[in-house]
């Protein structure tokens, strides 16, 4: 069946360095890849999202590329701010439109100034 | 943007009591809705898939008696935890399908179950 794999958290970085989360999926078909980032106390909100191989999908200064060689969405920001400290979340949803999202387990990050 | 609502965020209940948790979708219509739950500092895993005006679909595993869904208008669908125990304690967390943007999924921003 369909699954993400998230790298494990949590990560810790400074302010203005350089964040890669990664994210690889299994699906059968040609999924959506989706971020979402969970700020505390907060819902989830839609980060980016990219839907067919190839896509770059961008918000925010955040980017993640949809690679179907790799099957990865790894996300990525060249510099982090203190306000981007949220749990981020890698979500795929199947081939057919309407489908519930499969999340990965969550990363989440830390920036301090 | 579109904005779903969930009611109450929070909930404390006795053991053996039943609790009834609302998600709307306030500014568009929702054929589907989800629900999920998230553990703590764990992922969220879809319980059910409901669509208005038909049987909620259950993921394995989930007690469909046990977790009622009624999805009986385009804005509003209810999770009931009945005879809850202090195991359904939990963050459950509802979305909502755009009807006009097949791949946008809106979320709530959750219900804090604590079953004492």
């Amino acid at each position: 069946g369909n699954s993400v794999t998230q790298m494990e958290g949590p990560v810790t970085l400074s302010e203005e360095a350089f964040l890669t989360i990664n994210c690889t999926y299994t699906a059968t078909g040609y999924p959506s890849l989706f971020w979402y980032v969970q700020y505390p106390g907060e819902g989830l909100q839609l980060l980016l999202k990219a839907t067919k191989a190839d896509d770059k999908g961008s918000n925010k200064g955040f980017e993640a590329t949809y690679r179907k060689e790799t099957t990865s969405f790894h996300l990525e920001k060249g510099s982090v701010q203190v306000s981007d400290s949220a749990v981020y979340f890698c979500a795929l949803s199947g081939g057919q439109a309407g489908t519930a999202l499969i999340f990965g387990k969550g990363t989440t990050l830390s920036v301090s100034s | 943007g579109a904005v779903v609502s969930q009611h109450p965020s929070r909930v404390i209940c006795k053991s053996g009591t039943s609790v009834k948790i609302e998600c709307r979708s306030l500014d568009f219509q929702a054929t589907t809705m989800f629900w999920y739950r998230q553990f703590p500092k764990q992922s969220l895993m879809l319980m059910a898939t409901s669509n208005e005006g038909s049987k909620a679909t259950y993921e394995q595993g989930v007690e469909k008696d046990k977790f009622l869904i009624n999805h009986a208008s385009l804005t509003l669908s209810t999770l009931t935890v009945t005879s809850a125990h202090p195991e359904d304690s939990s963050f459950y967390i509802c979305s909502a399908r755009d009807l006009l943007n097949s791949y946008e999924q809106y979320f709530g921003p959750g219900t804090r179950l604590t079953v004492t």
